[in-house]
C-alpha cells in the first residue's frame, strides 16, 4: 500500500469554524490532490498541488484553501466550515501528474458540519 | 471537455455470476481510461488503465475491461463473481496533452455492486 495517511480520520465540526485536515505521504512523488466525495457526484478535485509552494484550482475549490510546505505534507483548510462542506474527503499522490499516472489514495476524512 | 457515464448506480448479481460494469466516455482526443475500486471506509485503488497498448486490459483480482472507440465505451468485466467483489467501482478519463505537466482526472459517479451469495 503507498504510504499515504490522512488526520483526523473523523471530525464533527460547528458552522463557521475554521478546520485543517492533514495528508501526509511517505512515497516522495510531486504531486498531491485533495478529492470530495459525494453521493451521486463521485470524486470532485478541490485543489492539487505539483511541488513544495506550488498549488492550483480544482473544480470546486471555492472555500478551500491548501498550503505544501514540505513535499510530504499537504494541507487543507475550511476558512468557515459550512453544512455544505459536509463530505469524505480524499489525499491523493501520483509521481507526475500525467495522463497515465495512477493516483494512489488514502484512506480517507469523514467530515461533519452541524 | 472529457467525461464520463457510468450507467447504473447500483447493481446486484450473484455469487458465480457474470460480473458487468458500464461506463462510457467523452473525449475531444484520444483517452486514457481507469477503473478504480473503493472498498467500505477505504480510499479508491487502480483496478486497471487503459495505456493505448491494448484495447484488452486484464488488472488485479480477475477484472478486466475493453476500450471500444467505436463504442466509446470501456465496460467492466469478471467472468464469476466472489462475496469480496462487492464495492464501488468508479471509471476514470484522462486526456493525453502536449504541455506536460497535470492532467486532470474526470470520475464518474460510481456503481455500487452487491454480490447476493
Amino acid at each position: 500500500d503507498a504510504g499515504i495517511t490522512q488526520s483526523p480520520r473523523h471530525k464533527v465540526t460547528e458552522t463557521g469554524t475554521p478546520v485543517t485536515l492533514r495528508c501526509h505521504q511517505t512515497e516522495n512523488h510531486r504531486y498531491m490532490y485533495w478529492y470530495r466525495q459525494d453521493p451521486g457526484h463521485g470524486l470532485r478535485l478541490i485543489h492539487y498541488s505539483y511541488g513544495v509552494k506550488d498549488t492550483d484550482k480544482g473544480e470546486v475549490s471555492d472555500g478551500y484553501s491548501v498550503s505544501r510546505s514540505k513535499t510530504e505534507d499537504f494541507l487543507l483548510t475550511l476558512e468557515s466550515a459550512t453544512s455544505s462542506q459536509t463530505s469524505v474527503y480524499f489525499c491523493a499522490i501520483s509521481l507526475a501528474g500525467g495522463p497515465t499516472d495512477t493516483q494512489y489514495f488514502g484512506p480517507g476524512t469523514r467530515l461533519t458540519v452541524l | 471537455a472529457q467525461s464520463v457515464t457510468q450507467l447504473g448506480s447500483h447493481v446486484s448479481v450473484s455469487e458465480g455470476a457474470l460480473v458487468l460494469l458500464r461506463c462510457n466516455y467523452s473525449s475531444s482526443v484520444p483517452p486514457y481510461l481507469f477503473w478504480y475500486v473503493q472498498y467500505p471506509n477505504q480510499g479508491l485503488q487502480l483496478l486497471l488503465k487503459y495505456t493505448s497498448a491494448a484495447t484488452l486490459v486484464k488488472g488485479i483480482n480477475g477484472f478486466e475491461a475493453e476500450f471500444k472507440k467505436s463504442e466509446t465505451s470501456f465496460h467492466l468485466t469478471k467472468p464469476s463473481a466472489h462475496m469480496s467483489d462487492a464495492a464501488e467501482y468508479f471509471c476514470a478519463v484522462t486526456q493525453g496533452g502536449n504541455s506536460g505537466g497535470y492532467q486532470k482526472v474526470t470520475f464518474g459517479i460510481g456503481t455500487k455492486l452487491q454480490v447476493i451469495p
